[in-house]
């Protein structure tokens, strides 16, 4: 069974860091890109960022580029997202994401983990 | 920019058919595959049609997709509604290396 379980989320001030990861299981990780995709709070889907199955290609959307870092170790079936700069916008929930083995849209999900920007 | 536009909201009784659209404010939606997602109210969101019209296995042949290249836009047909289907739908393609989700569509089964 596929399993995406994201950890690392919580309360952090504004232009601080947090580091959120995601625990795959039931899959060889290396053969699918991944996502991180965000909710804010009843607002809709918005993706965050994409790495290829190796990690050497990498995107942003353009609220986090130059903030955020997408990063996976395929060894140790993780992927990760390192957030600085941190602003209260960036308030959601992120979702882990395992991307089609036909290299289009997702076809699992994680329950998702809650990053609250607030002084 | 291009972005993916979908009604807030539509609504229609149990047993009836509902089409939510999703339509491209330039360019043409059919240069990249649309995917379509359903979100239970609490719950992450899951797959239901991939690559315009192709439904994972598990998920009810009530579920179609299509593409419309004359109207620049994909649709989501559910068909024999059911009150479970009640959530928040939303359609899903590219822009060069970006990721883009429509805004969602909340259906409401009464």
């Amino acid at each position: 069974e596929v399993q995406l379980v994201e950890s690392g989320g919580g309360l952090v001030k504004p232009g601080g860091s947090l580091r959120l990861s995601c625990a795959a299981s039931g899959f060889t990780l290396i053969r699918h890109s991944m996502n991180w995709v965000r909710q804010a709070p009843g607002k809709g889907l918005e993706w965050v960022s994409s790495i290829s199955t190796t990690g050497i290609y990498t995107h942003y959307g353009d609220s986090v580029k130059g903030r955020f870092t997408i990063s996976r170790d395929n060894s140790k079936n993780s992927l990760f997202l390192q957030m600085d700069s941190l602003r209260a916008e960036d308030t959601a929930v992120y979702y882990c994401a395992r991307v089609w083995d036909s290299g289009y849209g997702i076809d699992y999900w994680g329950q998702g983990t809650l990053v609250t920007v607030s002084s | 920019n291009f972005m993916l536009i979908q009604p807030h909201s539509v609504s229609e009784s149990p047993g009836k058919t509902v089409t939510i659209s999703c339509t491209g404010n330039s360019g043409s939606i059919a240069s990249n595959y649309v995917q379509w997602y359903q979100q239970r109210p609490g719950s992450a969101p899951t797959a239901l049609i991939y690559k315009n019209d192709q439904r994972p296995s598990g998920v009810p042949d009530r579920f179609s997709g299509s593409i419309d290249s004359s109207s620049n836009s994909a649709s989501l047909t559910i068909s024999g509604l059911k009150t479970e289907d009640e959530a928040d739908y939303y359609c899903q393609s590219y822009d060069l290396n970006n990721v883009l989700f429509g805004g969602g569509t909340k259906l409401t089964v009464l």
